[in-house]
């Protein structure tokens, strides 16, 4: 079975200042990793995702977040957030199938980000 | 644009009623996934189907239903509605020709049930 914790619900940041929301997860199989972002009144969308390769992935919007085998865990960062950042932002797993079929997603409960002027 | 489809965007109705919601998943998508969100239970995964059978449940009442039919457009239905049932209804679907399980997402039914 694969999990995936977010433990921060609510991160309040001041404008231009660097945030990083974390996501740990649990799978005993290899996985494939995503985060996406949902902005008020719409549907989510993909904002980044770790399928293989280096570990630091870039995603839209100047988001990185870096793969941490070791830990199981992969944070999202970001240098320096505009208030069009403030949004909801969702971690999630999907393990490797080693045949083509069906995936299992799991979804981490999500992170409020709120940018402050 | 996801390429997710889903209809209607609002539904508007009362306690005790029944509803269908459709879900026309990105070309080549094989399966199809429901979510609901609301305030106080967030994002909340009900059923996955994958090329017309049920492949994972998640906390799905028994009131509700789904099915994805052989076209792969999927629906989900509420029935006996109550209150707590108003939510957004999300459908996305994956497993395209490079199945990672990466999501498309539909823009949402918003239920409203009075």
């Amino acid at each position: 079975a694969q999990s995936v914790t977010q433990l921060d619900s609510q991160v309040p940041v001041f404008e231009e200042a660097p945030v990083e929301l974390r996501c740990n997860y649990s799978s005993s199989v290899s996985v494939y990793l995503f985060w996406y972002v949902q902005y008020p009144n719409q549907g989510l969308q993909l904002l980044l995702k770790y399928l293989s390769g280096s570990t630091l992935v870039k995603g839209i919007n100047g988001f990185e977040a870096e793969f941490n085998k070791s830990q199981t865990s992969f944070h999202l960062r970001k240098p320096s957030v505009h208030i069009s950042d403030t949004a909801e932002y969702f971690c999630a797993v999907s393990h490797k199938l080693s045949f083509g079929g069906y995936q299992k997603v799991t979804f981490g409960t999500g992170t409020k980000l709120q940018v402050i002027p | 644009d996801s390429g997710v489809t889903q209809t209607p965007k609002h539904l508007i109705t009362a306690t005790g009623q029944r509803v269908t919601l459709r879900c026309s998943p990105r070309s080549g998508d094989l399966s199809v996934y429901w979510y609901q969100q609301s305030l106080d239970q967030g994002l909340q995964f009900l059923i996955q189907y994958y090329n017309g059978e049920e492949r994972a449940k998640g906390n799905i009442l028994e009131r509700f239903s789904a099915q994805q039919f052989p076209d792969l457009h999927s629906e989900l239905n509420l029935s006996s509605l109550e209150l707590g049932d108003s939510a957004l209804y999300f459908c996305a679907s994956s497993g395209g020709q490079t199945n990672t399980g990466e999501l498309f997402f539909g823009e949402g039914s918003r239920l409203t049930v009075l």
